[in-house]
């Protein structure tokens, strides 16, 4: 069984809608949780970490977060063609390990 | 959060030999560690560099085929040693940084094709 499980997409939504990214998780101990963007050749880019339940919001993005149920979740408003790449659920394992989801590929056609 | 550069950027390797890549920090940072990234795959902690004492790996991750170093707080270096094109792979260093410590950077990483 994966540790972090994401869907592998591509997710398709239109310029300006909201695009829902989910990630689930095997660790229940698990405290922290991140988002990462990570465009074609490039590195991932740390957008939002959470560490309670509920929402935490950053501007567009909203990360969601439901301890009960493993599950996190990332929602981008507003959805820009800019906002195409790869996101990245990653969950801290013991005191510092990042044990990333494989990433959901989003596409945001203008 | 810490400015992280990596060199070389890029590289291809011959079957056999090694490479060394180095991750240079703009401060000094706690924690730093060394991932993989196969094509189309995401992110495998390989080990994490500690400061004056072995680096800690990962299951499936042995020190003979990837020794790293890590001289003080603001710089570390991974080689991957006989190498095959299995390796072929984006190397990513990244160091805990930001207001808590807890947060995860990511340096532009090397891309290694090994022929």
């Amino acid at each position: 069984q994966k540790e972090v499980e994401q869907n592998s997409g591509p997710l398709s939504v239109p310029e300006g809608a909201i695009a829902s990214l989910n990630c689930t998780y095997s660790d229940r101990g698990s405290q922290s949780f991140f988002w990462y963007r990570q465009y074609s050749g490039k590195s991932p880019e740390l957008i939002m970490f959470i560490y309670s339940n509920g929402d935490k919001e950053d501007g567009r993005f909203t990360a969601q977060l439901n301890k009960a149920s493993q599950y996190v979740s990332l929602l981008i408003r507003d959805s820009q063609p800019s906002d195409s790449a790869t996101y990245l659920c990653a969950v801290k394992v013991g005191f510092q390990k990042l044990v990333f989801g494989t990433g959901t590929r989003l596409l945001v056609s203008p | 959060s810490a400015v992280i550069s990596q060199k070389p950027s890029r590289d291809i390797c011959q079957r056999g030999t090694s490479l060394t890549i180095q991750c240079q920090v703009d401060s000094q940072v706690t924690m730093m560690f060394w991932y993989r990234q196969q094509p189309g795959q995401s992110l495998t902690l390989i080990a994490t560099a500690n400061q004056g004492s072995e680096a800690t790996y990962e299951s499936g991750f042995v020190i003979d085929k990837f020794p790293i170093s890590r001289p003080n707080l603001t710089f570390s270096t991974l080689t991957v040693s006989n190498m095959s094109p299995e390796d072929s792979s984006i190397y990513l260093c990244s160091v805990t940084s930001g207001p808590t410590y807890n947060e995860q950077f990511f340096g532009p990483g090397t891309r290694l094709t090994v022929l």
